[in-house]
């Protein structure tokens, strides 16, 4: 069975600053897509990035970045220039490309931005 | 405006009370999905649907049902809701299987059983 493990219940960062969350996953498979998600107070659940598994280029949204190691089977995201509405609980996402689509969540780390 | 709608979206109930959670996605969308969403757990696929009235398990169904009448709606039905039931309720839908879309969520239902 798929699992994704995300290491770091917390984090925080200064603002402006840039901070890196940690993701791992386990599969079988080769064709699969990896996400991160936001999820603010607000309980909404925001993709943040994606990345295809047969891509070699991480992808990049703005100021949020991943660093995709197949080989690893590691997912990070960065934020760069950290902002006080980054502040939220990030969720690492894996999901296959065939079959029931689900989305394989970690567990989830807080985000704390300080002033 | 292309959305996920979710209703109610905070119900608090007694044990044995059944009870329905809506799900309607106005996008045309042939996958639906809920999940729970519970403390250190992350969220988990309860029920998903591939298509009308084509459903399956995920991984926590016990003590649920769902149905696809409808390509638009997904209801989610607590026959007989227990405390340990109590969560945050997320309703998702996407497009054709093996696209690069990805699962758009509704707003979420958080649920209390007393």
């Amino acid at each position: 069975a798929q699992t994704v493990t995300q290491s770091q219940p917390e984090m925080s960062v200064q603002e402006a600053e840039t901070v890196t969350l940690s993701c791992t996953y386990d599969t079988s498979e080769s064709d699969y897509y990896l996400f991160w998600y936001k999820q603010p107070p607000s309980r909404q659940m925001i993709l943040v990035i994606r990345q295809e598994a047969y891509k070699q280029q991480n992808a990049t949204e703005n100021r949020f970045s991943v660093n995709f190691q197949k080989a690893a089977k590691s997912f990070s995201l960065k934020i760069s220039d950290s902002q006080l509405g980054d502040a939220a609980m990030y969720f690492c996402a894996y999901r296959i490309n065939f079959g029931n689509e689900k989305l394989t969540f970690g567990t989830g780390t807080r985000l704390t931005i300080i002033p | 405006e292309a959305q996920v709608t979710q209703n109610p979206r905070y119900l608090i109930t007694v044990t044995g009370k059944k009870l329905t959670v809506t799900c309607s996605q106005n996008m045309n969308h042939e996958y639906m999905s809920w999940y729970r969403q519970d403390p250190g757990l992350g969220l988990r696929q309860i029920y998903y649907s591939m298509n009308v009235e084509v459903t399956d398990k995920g991984d926590v169904p016990e003590g649920y049902k769902v149905s696809r009448k409808e390509k638009r709606n997904f209801p989610l039905i607590l026959e007989s809701p227990s405390p340990n039931q109590t969560s945050l309720y997320f309703c998702a839908s996407s497009t054709d299987r093996g696209s690069t879309d990805t699962q758009y969520f509704g707003p979420g239902t958080r649920l209390t059983v007393l």
